[in-house]
């Protein structure tokens, strides 16, 4: 059974702290999407990582897939009340179809 | 807009009742996926279809039930409802291929009394 683990669970920081969530498996899997959603609304898709080791950045935020592709992080520079939400990470692991894992995520609050 | 369209947005009724989620993936998308999130967790996934076959399947309770139809739209049914299923239901769709990124819908506030 394939499992994504999100951690930590929930995360309260001030504004302008720097942050980093992890999202991690013993499974190896062919790409690592990160989402963000917020209240009420469905998850939006940040990024996709596919090469190991791969690292991505959109503005304040660095994704980064492990060598091994068995995990990745999300780091936040400099946080902004904006960035508050939950963030949640997919893993797409091919058997016998394509099915992507999802982990529990991890909620973030960015206090003004 | 992700371009997924679900309706109806809310929902209330009562327990013992039978209810129907509807909704439209974007267009040329082949595959659409239910997923239930209950408050303050993350995405449960329910069920998946591939241009009208049901492809994968998750934690979905034998009360629930799902089709696809030829349009590629559709409908998840929810009967004999308990409280314990008042939570948000999503649907989410993706190109051709099935594992590629899903775009979300945005859900369907399912509350029951």
């Amino acid at each position: 059974t394939q499992l994504l683990e999100q951690s930590p669970q929930f995360l309260s920081i001030q504004e302008g702290e720097n942050l980093t969530v992890y999202c991690n498996s013993s499974s190896v899997f062919s790409s690592l999407q990160w989402y963000r959603q917020e209240p009420g609304e469905g998850p939006v898709l940040l990024v996709t990582v596919v090469t190991g080791g791969e690292v991505k950045k959109l503005k304040r935020l660095t994704f980064q897939f492990g060598d091994a592709r068995k995990d990745s992080s999300l780091h936040i520079t400099a946080a902004q009340p904006g960035d508050t939400g939950l963030y949640l990470c997919a893993g797409d692991f091919f058997d016998s179809n394509y099915q992507l894992i999802w982990g529990a995520g991890t909620k973030l609050i960015i206090k003004p | 807009d992700s371009g997924v369209t679900q309706t109806p947005k809310h929902l209330i009724t009562a327990t013992g009742q039978r209810v129907t989620l509807r909704c439209s993936p974007r267009s040329g998308d082949l595959s659409v996926y239910w997923y239930q999130q209950s408050l303050d967790q993350g995405l449960q996934f329910l069920i998946q279809y591939y241009n009208g076959e049901e492809r994968a399947k998750g934690n979905i309770l034998e009360r629930f039930s799902a089709q696809q139809f030829p349009d590629l739209h559709s409908e998840l049914n929810l009967s004999s409802l308990e409280l314990g299923d008042s939570a948000l239901y999503f649907c989410a769709s993706s190109a051709p291929g099935g594992g590629d990124t899903q775009y979300f819908g945005p859900g369907t506030r399912l509350t029951v009394l």
